[in-house]
């Protein structure tokens, strides 16, 4: 358990569906991430928010939108999503974006568009 | 910019074997060091770390030293067991960015 919680753990959604993963930490960290982690590629990070404020978009399609309401809650909104998109995503958390702590992972969420 | 290498996978090693995944970087300024090990069907756990050159990381069995001259951060444990079998991933944060940066993963497999 490392503080950090993604819900739901699995997804299988249609091309067409619209849909929301849901990230959440207790730790009282300021700093939130998406990452992306696809079968034999390198872990891409996707977004970052440093108190409540996006500051790093990592050329993500738009297809992908998220949302951070506060700094505790992490959203991702999917739609009109690709099979290429089917992945593991992780929710991140640290301190602050810019200092060179660690960062605290969730267990994922395995989405697969069909 | 930053970056991480890691050695190719996979490892497959007998119990109680020593391990070595060699890891070296590519960065500005002083970056932390990380170790994270992902087990099958969960997210990233922080395994070690390192914040300046030649601190040693330590952590159930496993060491890796930041090695500035070398740019390494060796993931090193001296008997390896079958509940070590996970895909480890080697992380820097700092330079101007502050992104955690990752290697590619190494899966190690331990075999009885």
């Amino acid at each position: 358990e490392t503080g950090v919680t993604q819900t739901p753990r699995h997804l299988v959604m249609g091309m067409t569906n619209k849909k929301s993963l849901k990230c959440e930490q207790h730790l009282g960290h300021n700093a939130m991430y998406w990452y992306k982690q696809s079968a034999k590629k390198p872990l891409e990070l996707m977004f970052v928010y440093n108190f409540k404020e996006q500051t790093e978009n990592n050329s993500v399609p738009s297809r992908f939108s998220p949302e951070c309401p506060n700094s505790s809650h992490l959203f991702l909104h999917l739609h009109t999503l690709q099979p290429e998109d089917s992945a593991l995503y992780l929710c991140a958390s640290s301190p602050h974006a810019g200092e060179n702590t660690e960062a605290f992972f969730g267990q994922g969420t395995r989405l697969t568009v069909v | 910019g930053n970056s991480v290498t890691q050695m190719e996978g996979p490892v497959t090693l007998s119990e109680e074997a020593f391990l070595t995944i060699n890891c070296t970087y590519t960065a500005t300024g002083y970056p932390s060091l990380f170790w994270y090990v992902q087990y099958p069907g969960e997210g990233l756990q922080l395994l070690l770390k390192a914040t300046k050159a030649d601190d040693k990381g330590s952590n159930k069995g496993f060491e890796a030293t930041y090695r500035k001259e070398t740019t390494s951060f060796h993931l090193e444990k001296g008997s390896v067991q079958v509940s070590d079998s996970a895909v480890y991933f080697c992380a820097l944060r700092g330079g101007n960015t502050g992104k955690l940066i990752f290697g590619q993963g190494t899966t190690l497999q331990v075999k009885p």
